[in-house]
């Protein structure tokens, strides 16, 4: 069981915003910070989305956004259209050096 | 733009040695850390470890007694080794550029399946 805990599926309508968690479950935390997201296609390769908890990386598209309070994290997607269907994954680290991933989150677009 | 690119073998026997080579292109290893993450079949990402420029490595608790992670920063490829291999390593394998600054990897490889055999 992963120390960072996430829903297994969300789904919301074209143009609706939907918001994915991930709460840490674990207390080897040591301070949870360094969070990312990473959206993963069908067959493809993880792709990163949010770094450092709000930051977006060159490319990727402002309706992504990240956001935490307390010990949860969340990703929000605004306006969200049918590429967005995908696997969204959050990350952090364990005493500096050790990385942990969330379950996964299965992002359906009704 | 900094590319990756997994390349080994598919098929390991149980109990021998897994090994990866991932070749970094259009951009130097220096400075940066190196990792590996790996996904079994129908799974979650699963962090492995990673490699600083400079040889330190750091690595997954859970695998860190079978796990072996190298460079060679004048070929510009880095390496996994994984021991005593079972069907529960089975999965793809990634490789991925770490940014130490902010704990995360922004470029990653295609991925490598990599079955295990009994």
């Amino acid at each position: 069981q992963s120390a960072l805990t996430q829903p297994a599926s969300v789904s919301g309508s074209p143009g609706q915003s939907i918001t994915i968690s991930c709460t840490v479950t674990s207390s080897d935390f040591g301070g949870y910070n360094y969070i990312s997201w990473y959206q993963q296609r069908p067959g493809k390769a993880p792709k990163l989305m949010i770094y450092d908890v709000t930051l977006r990386p060159s490319g990727v598209s402002d309706r992504f956004s990240g956001s935490k309070s307390g010990d949860t994290a969340s990703l929000t997607i605004s306006g969200l259209q049918a590429e967005d269907e995908a696997y969204y994954y959050c990350s952090s680290f364990i005493s500096s050096h050790t990385g942990v991933f969330g379950g996964g989150t299965k992002l359906t677009v009704l | 733009q900094v590319q990756l690119q997994e390349s080994g073998p598919g098929l390991v026997k149980a109990s021998e040695t897994l090994s990866l080579t991932c070749t970094v292109s259009g951009g130097s290893m220096n400075s940066y850390y190196w990792s590996w993450i790996r996904q079994p079949p129908g799974k979650g990402l699963e962090w492995i470890g990673y490699i600083h420029s400079s040889g330190t490595t750091y690595y997954n608790p859970s695998l860190k007694s079978r796990v072996t992670m190298s460079l060679d920063t004048s070929s510009n490829q880095f390496a996994l080794k994984l021991t005593s291999v079972t069907a529960a390593d089975t999965a793809v394998y990634y490789c991925a550029r770490f940014s130490g600054s902010y704990r995360t990897m922004d470029v990653w490889g295609q991925g490598a399946t990599v079955n295990v055999s009994s």
